[in-house]
Parts: structure tokens; C-alpha cells; sequence
């Protein structure tokens, strides 16, 4: 079954307190993006990758990281979640850059920050 | 002020009646349009792309007007299965924007 995982699904952590969120598809896309939601604001995207090795800051990058050393996964990575991290978070593939009709999400993390 | 706006709702409508969403997005660049489908604390679903010339699936019909910078979805005879937040997206290069959503129930 085509599908996008994510892991956890929900997490509540402290402020400066590292965490990851992974993400893995098995669709053989190329292209993965992490968005977040927010209530009133829609998904804003933080960080995308056309292919391995390759990513690039979304709208709202600041406080992330991202890595893809493979091609099936994309990582999330907060070195120090603060409060306005705590958010609803969706990783989200695509055949390649373009192709938005093939483009699948995770379920989704929801992450609170204290 | 947002990129893509849409009126949040909630829309409540009952089975069997004609509804209509729209969007209007402020970059003129945007190049490609969809429609998605949100169930609560889901992820979003495509449920259909938005062409120029209007395109129809089924019960859902969706508009572009370029001029005008604005896009509609209509749902005829809604469904209780229709219940669900529609987002409209405009798309330009990597850049996909995404409306806060329109919440729309159908009763029975």
C-alpha cells in the first residue's frame, strides 16, 4: 500500500529539549516536504527536498532542520522546540517537483511544546 | 494579508443541498490550482486539481478565473459524507499555498 509514515504521531516535550520526527514513504518519490497547521493560518510549508541530498528552506524554516540521505526518508529535526513550535506537523511526498497530483500525506504529528 | 483567503464557515448545509466554496489567491504567478480534503485531525486529501476551463468530478465542480484571481468548488446534492474542511491551494514552482480551510457539515 502506497502510503507516508510518520513517527510519533504525538509527542509533548520541554522547551530545548532536541527531538526528531521521521518520515518515511515508500513510493519511490522524489520529491518530500514537511508542512506545519496552524489554526486560522493553513499548512505553511518549512522545508522541502527535490531529491537526495537536496533541500531547501520553505516559508517558515526557522527553529528546523531537515536532512535526506535516502530517498525514502525525510526527518524533522528541532534542536531547541520552543512553545511557538507547537503545532500540527504533515510530511508529504510527490513523483517529483511538479507532479502535485501524486503528492500523499502523513497522518500527521502533533507535537506540544511546554 | 494571506496569500490564498477563503471565508472559514462553518458552513452548514443539509443533505441534498447545493454549496459553494471560494478562494481567491493574491500572486498572480501561481500557476496550478487544487482543491483538498481535510476530515478532522486528518491529513489533507486531493480532491480534485482546478483547471482554466473548469473541470467536474462527480457531484464537484471546480472553477478558475484568472482575471479575477479566484477559484470555487461547488457540491451538489451534499452528502453526510461531504462533512469536512475543503482547502483551496495555489501553486507556483515549489511554492504551494495553502487557505486556512472552509468547514463544511452536512445534516441530516
Amino acid at each position: 500500500e502506497a502510503q507516508v509514515t510518520q513517527n510519533p504521531r504525538y509527542l509533548i516535550t520541554v522547551t530545548g529539549k532536541k527531538l526528531t520526527v521521521t518520515c518515511s514513504q515508500n513510493m519511490n518519490h522524489e520529491y518530500m516536504s514537511w508542512y506545519r497547521q496552524d489554526p486560522g493560518l493553513g499548512l505553511r510549508q518549512i522545508y522541502y527536498s527535490m531529491n537526495v541530498e537536496v533541500t531547501d528552506k520553505g516559508d517558515v524554516p526557522e527553529g528546523y532542520k531537515v536532512s535526506r540521505k535516502e530517498k525514502r526518508n525525510f526527518p524533522l529535526i528541532l534542536e531547541s522546540p520552543s512553545p511557538n513550535q507547537t503545532s500540527l506537523y504533515f510530511c508529504a511526498s510527490s513523483l517529483s517537483q511538479g507532479a502535485w497530483e501524486t503528492q500523499y500525506f502523513g497522518p500527521g504529528t502533533r507535537l506540544l511544546v511546554l | 494579508r494571506k496569500e490564498v483567503e477563503q471565508d472559514p464557515g462553518p458552513f452548514n448545509v443539509p443533505e441534498g443541498a447545493t454549496v459553494a466554496f471560494n478562494c481567491t489567491y493574491s500572486n498572480s504567478a501561481s500557476q496550478s490550482f487544487f482543491w483538498y480534503r481535510q476530515d478532522c485531525r486528518k491529513e489533507p486529501k486531493l480532491l480534485m486539481s482546478v483547471y482554466s476551463s473548469g473541470n467536474e468530478d462527480g457531484r464537484f465542480t471546480a472553477q478558475l478565473n484568472r482575471a479575477s484571481q479566484y477559484i470555487s468548488l461547488l457540491i451538489r446534492d451534499s452528502k453526510l459524507s461531504d462533512s469536512a474542511t475543503y482547502l483551496c491551494v495555489a501553486q507556483n514552482n515549489n511554492d504551494m499555498r495553502f487557505g486556512a480551510g472552509t468547514r463544511l457539515t452536512v445534516k441530516p
